[in-house]
């Protein structure tokens, strides 16, 4: 069975970067049929899609974040990873990572999720 | 990119049916059959129980149902039970290898 766990800071300081792993077990990130995800839910709001990679290293980010996003892969080590950058307390938010099938264009197994807050 | 509109909340009785609207523009839900369907019980892990618009994965209930028209996909649940309160999202393509969800609906068993 798949899992994925996020890991990282739960606190981060305005204007800093915001970094989170997350680590996929019983299964390898290196499939070409999958896609890595990074998904957030600010409190009280919906899901906002963050953006994906592929193992080979193609990414693709939501316009509104781009500019502050990165997501990398580490296949050695079976994880992927969320950089964002000049954060402030609207990314205040639980982060999810997640699986993106790309057969059946759903994002089909996901972490527990992890609250990171960002205040000084 | 903006996020699809659902209603905040729905609620029905043990037993009955309800509907969730999912609505999109003409750039998303309106020109790919991609949209997906997550249940989510807060604290926990979001779980997929429709996808492709209509397909209904191995081990979700067949009182679980999805359709679309037009920008509007819809999620339909049949026979309403207790474990079914939770907060449900929608999902669509957005096209350039982009996706957005919905805002969710609280669904409370009455």
């Amino acid at each position: 069975q798949l899992q994925l766990q996020e890991s990282g800071p739960g606190l981060v300081k305005p204007s800093e970067t915001l970094s989170l792993t997350c680590t996929v077990s019983g299964g390898s990130i290196s499939s070409s049929s999958y896609h890595w995800v990074w998904i957030r839910q600010p409190p009280g709001k919906g899901l906002e899609w963050i953006g994906y990679i592929h193992y080979t290293g193609n990414t693709y980010y939501n316009p509104s974040l781009k500019s502050r996003v990165t997501i990398s892969v580490d296949t050695s080590k079976n994880q992927f990873s969320l950089k964002l950058t000049s954060v402030t307390a609207a990314d205040t938010a639980v982060y999810y990572c997640a699986r993106y099938a790309t057969p059946t264009a759903v994002f089909d197994y996901w972490g527990q999720g992890a609250l990171v807050t960002v205040s000084s | 990119q903006s996020a699809l509109t659902q209603p905040a909340s729905v609620s029905g009785s043990p037993g009955q049916s309800i509907t969730i609207s999912c609505t999109g523009t003409s750039s998303d839900v309106g020109s790919y059959n991609l949209v997906s369907w997550y249940q989510h019980y807060p604290g926990k892990a979001p779980k997929f129980m429709i996808y492709e618009v209509t397909k209904r994965p191995s081990g979700v209930s067949d009182r679980f149902s999805g359709s679309k028209s037009g920008n509007t996909a819809s999620l339909t649940i049949s026979g309403l039970q207790a474990e079914d309160e939770a907060d449900y999202y929608c999902c669509s393509y957005a096209g350039s290898n982009t996706w957005v969800f919905g805002g969710g609906t609280k669904l409370t068993v009455l």
